[in-house]
Formats: structure tokens, C-alpha cells, sequence
């Protein structure tokens, strides 16, 4: 399986301060019809994730454009321009290039 | 608006069998593939499986954890999807999310738990 490594595992952040989460694959996650899957989840406190970004860099429907994401082959980043209070939660990388999908362990973001 | 809601948790004794249900509405349901992922108190999240659409052959696909024992069925007819899970393990004990995967949106119910447990 791929094993998907972000850092760090937990997050301090200050309101308003940019902030980036890294998102490492053990192998490359272009698929062979040449699109990169490799997906940001936000999972608030006590709800449901949502997705953010797919495909790298696209963000979903709603998502502020605070929200960015980066990268290629193995090495992915999410980045928060400037931290809201709602940003507190954790975040999730993903990849849906291979089976089994398979998602990082998580970074906790906290105010 | 897209709602998926998830039923048929609870309580479980190891080896037993149980059955999730995912409710939808909101879409056409026989366009998409189906998934399931989970997560265990506490824990990050584990894609449990897929299936595809009917148009892309109704296949399946399973993580290694799962594979044998849980299968994903869907009916187009009620717009639901199943997660049928047998010989049940203490570690199979988690919030068992619905989720529609798709490049145009990737909604995910409100999960349901399940706990293994003599």
C-alpha cells in the first residue's frame, strides 16, 4: 500500500499567521493517465471531513481561498494564507492514484 | 442538496455480522461510485472500500484489512449503498462513514459507530 507521511502531526498556529502542512507518498502518485490524486481533508471538532483540495491544487466548492495546495509526484503541501479560528481541526492528505486509497495520519491544527 | 445518511450501527460481538446502510438523496445516485471509510476512536481515517457505477461495471474494491470479509453492494433502485461486514473483529470497532468520491464534490454523511465487543 502507499503510505502517505504528512508533518508535523500537530500544529500551533496564531491567527492570521500563514501555516503548512507536508504531505509525503512512498511512491509517485501520477496516475498513468497523467492527472495527480492526491487529496486535503478538514475534519472539524466533533463533524464529518470535508474535502478541500483535489487533484493537488483544486479546491472545492465553498472552500476560502486561503486554502492552496501544492506539489508533484511525492511531496505535497497545504497551505492556510492567514489562520481563521474556524481552521481549527485536523487535516488529511489523501491519495486516490492506487488501491487501496490510503490518507496520512493527520495533522492537528490548534489555535 | 446532497444528504447521504448512514444507519445499522451499534453494538456487535466478535464474529457476528452486521449490515450498514447509506441513505441518499440530493443526486443521481446511479451516476456514481459509492465508498466507505472509517474511523476508530481516536484515530485517523481508513478507506474501507468502493463501488463503482453500474455504467463502470458495479465492480468493488477493498482494503486489505476487509477484503473477505466485508462486501459493498448498492441498490440504484432506493439510491442506497450497503456495507455488508461479517466475522466481525474487535478492531473493525469505528465510525463508519458513507462517502461519495468524485472529482466534483466528495460528500460524506454523518457516520455511523459500530463497536465489536463481547
Amino acid at each position: 500500500d502507499v503510505v502517505m507521511t504528512q508533518s508535523p502531526l500537530s500544529l500551533p498556529v496564531t491567527l492570521g499567521q500563514p501555516a503548512s502542512i507536508s504531505c509525503r507518498s512512498s511512491q509517485s502518485l501520477v496516475h498513468s493517465d497523467g492527472n495527480t490524486y492526491l487529496s486535503w481533508f478538514q475534519q472539524r471538532p466533533g463533524q464529518s471531513p470535508r474535502r478541500l483540495i483535489y487533484r493537488v491544487s483544486n479546491r472545492d466548492s465553498g472552500v476560502p481561498d486561503r486554502f492552496s495546495g501544492s506539489g508533484s509526484g511525492t511531496d505535497f503541501t497545504l497551505q492556510i494564507s492567514r489562520v481563521e479560528a474556524e481552521d481549527v481541526g485536523v487535516f488529511y492528505c489523501m491519495q486516490s492514484t492506487h488501491w487501496p486509497r490510503t490518507f496520512g495520519q493527520g495533522t492537528k491544527v490548534e489555535i | 442538496e446532497v444528504q447521504l445518511v448512514e444507519s445499522g450501527g451499534g453494538l456487535i460481538q466478535p464474529g457476528r455480522s452486521l449490515r450498514l446502510s447509506c441513505t441518499t438523496s440530493g443526486f443521481t445516485f446511479g451516476d456514481y461510485a459509492m465508498g466507505w471509510v472509517r474511523q476508530t476512536p481516536g484515530k485517523g481515517l481508513e478507506w474501507v472500500g468502493l463501488i463503482r457505477s453500474k455504467p463502470n461495471g458495479g465492480t468493488t474494491e477493498y482494503a486489505a484489512s476487509v477484503k473477505g470479509r466485508f462486501t459493498i453492494s448498492r441498490d440504484d433502485s432506493k439510491s442506497i449503498a450497503y456495507l455488508q461486514m461479517n466475522g466481525l473483529k474487535t478492531e473493525d470497532t469505528a465510525v463508519y462513514y458513507c462517502v461519495r468520491p468524485h472529482s466534483s464534490g466528495w460528500p460524506w454523511g454523518q457516520g455511523t459507530l459500530v463497536t465489536v465487543s463481547s
